[in-house]
């Protein structure tokens, strides 16, 4: 009954390649986040998509690219994986986006660590 | 500019003890502005945001707009609030997420 999932939890890899990212919510939200969590635990959010239409795109290198096949996915691709990516990246998920004026409770994930070699 | 900020990496109190978790904020508008928390192995989830004026596991908020603040407080601490404690702020009309670098609360028994 998990309500947030990610997969892989723990990816390590090698500089220069492509990986994913999977996230899966069954809480019936229609938005869905990216964010990446550095080794000083500073939380940034990356992107946030809206019934699967990209509604935040922070300042993200391209090599990064969300796709969201359907609501309750959203996952994300990274090319030419670099040290600097190393990171945990976190999924969340809300309701929506805002309703007057304000923003839903967002439901995060466990975490993904990246470690690139 | 749109900031959060969390002057104390780690806050270290015994049980019992009162605690305050700072939080300062920089937005020109109303801002919307959450608690989420962290405890060990466990999800990111939120603990409670100034809309509501709640009272969550003991811990209290409240938005001081002329001092741009947020602090968290909790009367007696206990050991199961060790945990990392963010601050976390959201632009009006907006989901966006913007998160302090988060204060470590460790309480001694």
């Amino acid at each position: 009954d998990t309500a947030v999932s990610q997969t892989p939890k723990y990816l390590v890899t090698q500089m220069g390649n492509d990986k994913s990212i999977k996230c899966e919510q069954n809480l019936g939200h229609d938005t869905m986040y990216w964010y990446k969590q550095d080794s000083k635990k500073f939380l940034k959010i990356m992107f946030s998509y809206n019934n699967k239409e990209l509604i935040i795109n922070e300042t993200v290198p391209n090599r990064f690219s969300p796709k969201s096949p359907d609501k309750a996915h959203l996952n994300l691709h990274i090319n030419s994986l670099e040290l600097g990516d190393s990171a945990v990246y976190f999924c969340a998920s809300s309701q929506g986006a805002v309703r007057g004026g304000l923003s839903y409770e967002q439901y995060f994930g466990p975490g993904t660590r990246l470690t690139v070699t | 500019a749109q900031r959060v900020t969390q002057p104390e990496k780690l806050l270290s109190v015994f049980k019992g003890a009162p605690v305050e978790l700072k939080c300062n904020y920089s937005y020109s508008g109303s801002p919307e502005l959450f608690w989420y928390v962290q405890y060990s192995r466990q999800r990111l989830q939120l603990l409670l945001r100034h809309i509501s004026r709640e009272s969550i596991k003991g811990f209290t908020a409240d938005l001081n707009k002329g001092e741009t603040s947020f602090h968290l407080k909790k009367p007696f601490a206990q050991e199961e609030d060790s945990a990392m404690y963010y601050c976390a702020l959201s632009p009006y009309n907006t989901d966006k997420l913007i998160f302090g670098t988060g204060t470590r609360l460790q309480v001694f028994p």
